[in-house]
């Protein structure tokens, strides 16, 4: 099995540019989870999904952060418009939810630069 | 009452020695107590999980110690060895109707002196 597989690794934009996070699960997995990661946050839930729908969007800070499931094995996080203080390594991460308490697969992330 | 704190920041550990990271919660909702592991440019990983029920789980070097009633966790870390050196974090996850939530510790900066 690959693993939870994250694209871009890094990403650099400029501020107010749209920027689209991807990441593919564990083949069989059906949740699946957005964090993000900075210094000063730790890592912070954004949202998660089970069975491709949104279950808990509290997390995702403002409505310049969207997330979907276009499909079992994949999903999106896009930023629109970015800003610098979205700077962070954000991550997802899958488990099989109807197998009870487990831990979760992570992906290497995505490092965001927004400059 | 989502957070978990944990403790310390930041370990300094003599080869061989003993690591130790402490956790507290205050949601008695939380159903499943795990450690991840994270190495630098990685996700973090499942390192060993806990169940309330349980008062202590061992696997090889690593074991998890639980007060339920405390509402307290720890992670001990005997013969800490240089490749141990990592960010550990502790997590806490709630079951509910639609799926289990993981809130993760602040996390802790080990380095294991050779």
């Amino acid at each position: 099995d690959a693993g939870v597989i994250q694209s871009p690794r890094h990403e650099v934009t400029e501020m107010g540019q749209e920027v689209t996070l991807r990441c593919k699960l564990i083949s069989g997995h059906n949740s699946l989870f957005w964090y993000r990661q900075t210094m000063m946050r730790g890592l912070e839930l954004l949202i998660y999904f089970n069975n491709n729908v949104p279950i808990d969007d509290s997390g995702m800070p403002e409505d310049r952060f969207s997330a979907k499931m276009p499909n079992a094995s994949f999903s999106t996080l896009k930023i629109q418009p970015s800003e610098p203080r979205d700077s962070a390594v954000y991550f997802c991460a899958s488990s099989r939810f109807d197998r009870g308490p487990g831990g979760y697969t992570f992906g290497s992330g995505t490092r965001l630069t927004v400059v | 009452q989502q957070q978990v704190k944990q403790s310390p920041q930041s370990l300094i550990v003599q080869k061989g020695g003993i690591s130790i990271i402490n956790c507290a919660y205050e949601n008695t909702a939380f159903d499943y107590f795990p450690w991840y592991q994270q190495f630098p440019g990685k996700g973090p990983a499942l390192l060993i999980a806990i169940r309330p029920d349980v008062s202590e789980k061992k696997e090889g070097r690593f074991t998890i110690s639980f007060n339920k009633s405390a509402k307290q966790f720890s992670l001990h870390i005997m013969d800490s060895q240089p490749g141990d050196s990592a960010t550990y974090f502790c997590a806490a996850r709630s079951s509910n109707t639609g799926g289990f939530k993981t809130i993760f510790g602040a996390g802790t900066r080990l380095f294991v002196k050779a």
